[in-house]
């Protein structure tokens, strides 16, 4: 029972470095959200998706990029790491976008740019 | 810039007691509206979720929403030590898909 699958757990880049953070759920979810939280702050939408091939903008998105291929992945990259990037990152999905089901979130990913 | 606005706290009640936490939010389009519980170095979990006006009750748990002043709130009964926590306040932006969420309010409960 899986539920939300976020990969890696910790991180660490350097200024400039590109990565990708993997996200997977097998709930068969349409939708799927990318947030970062700062700390003691709540949760910023960075990027969110509808369904396979359909993805928009969140609250903050410059400096990232999503696909979404798949139902089951939304993987979100950094193509130049910037220290303002590190963050804890949270994946989320849920069954419907605007109803009244709640998201359920992955453990999350802390990255820390030097 | 739509917005949710919660007091960070801390909140501090001592164990049994009620906790009174507070959001409001400014899109008068939204149309759900979420409370997650979220412990130290942990993801947030759903509390309850609620959508119409007046009060929904689940257990020790009662969210309260009053669209016409732009106002939705959590009661916690009985406090306990382990709802010591941030909870943060959700709400969808009205006729997207986007939920956006407040900054949080820490609540301690004191033994």
């Amino acid at each position: 029972n899986a539920g939300v699958t976020q990969t890696p757990k910790f991180r660490i880049l350097k200024i400039g470095q590109s990565m990708t953070l993997q996200c997977t759920q097998d709930m068969n979810h349409n939708y799927m959200y990318w947030y970062r939280q700062d700390p003691g702050m709540g949760l910023k939408l960075i990027y969110y998706s509808v369904g396979a091939g359909i993805t928009d903008k969140g609250e903050v998105p410059n400096g990232y990029n999503v696909s979404r291929s798949t139902t089951e992945d939304f993987p979100l990259r950094l193509e130049l790491a910037a220290p303002s990037q590190t963050s804890v990152y949270f994946c989320a999905s849920s069954q419907s976008g605007t109803g009244n089901t709640e998201a359920f979130f992955g453990q999350g990913t802390r990255l820390t740019v030097v | 810039q739509k917005e949710v606005e919660q007091n960070s706290g801390p909140l501090s009640v001592p164990e049994g007691a009620i906790a009174s936490l507070n959001c409001t939010y400014s899109d008068r389009g939204s149309q759900s509206f979420f409370w997650y519980r979220q412990y130290s170095g942990k993801s947030p979990e759903l509390i309850m979720f609620i959508y119409s006006n007046g009060d929904k009750e689940d257990g020790r748990f009662t969210a309260q929403l009053n669209k016409a002043s732009q106002y939705v709130s959590l009661l916690i009964r009985d406090s306990q030590p382990s709802d010591s926590a941030t909870y943060l306040c959700a709400v969808n932006i009205g006729g997207t898909y986007k939920y956006i969420f407040g900054t949080g309010t820490r609540l301690k409960v004191l033994a």
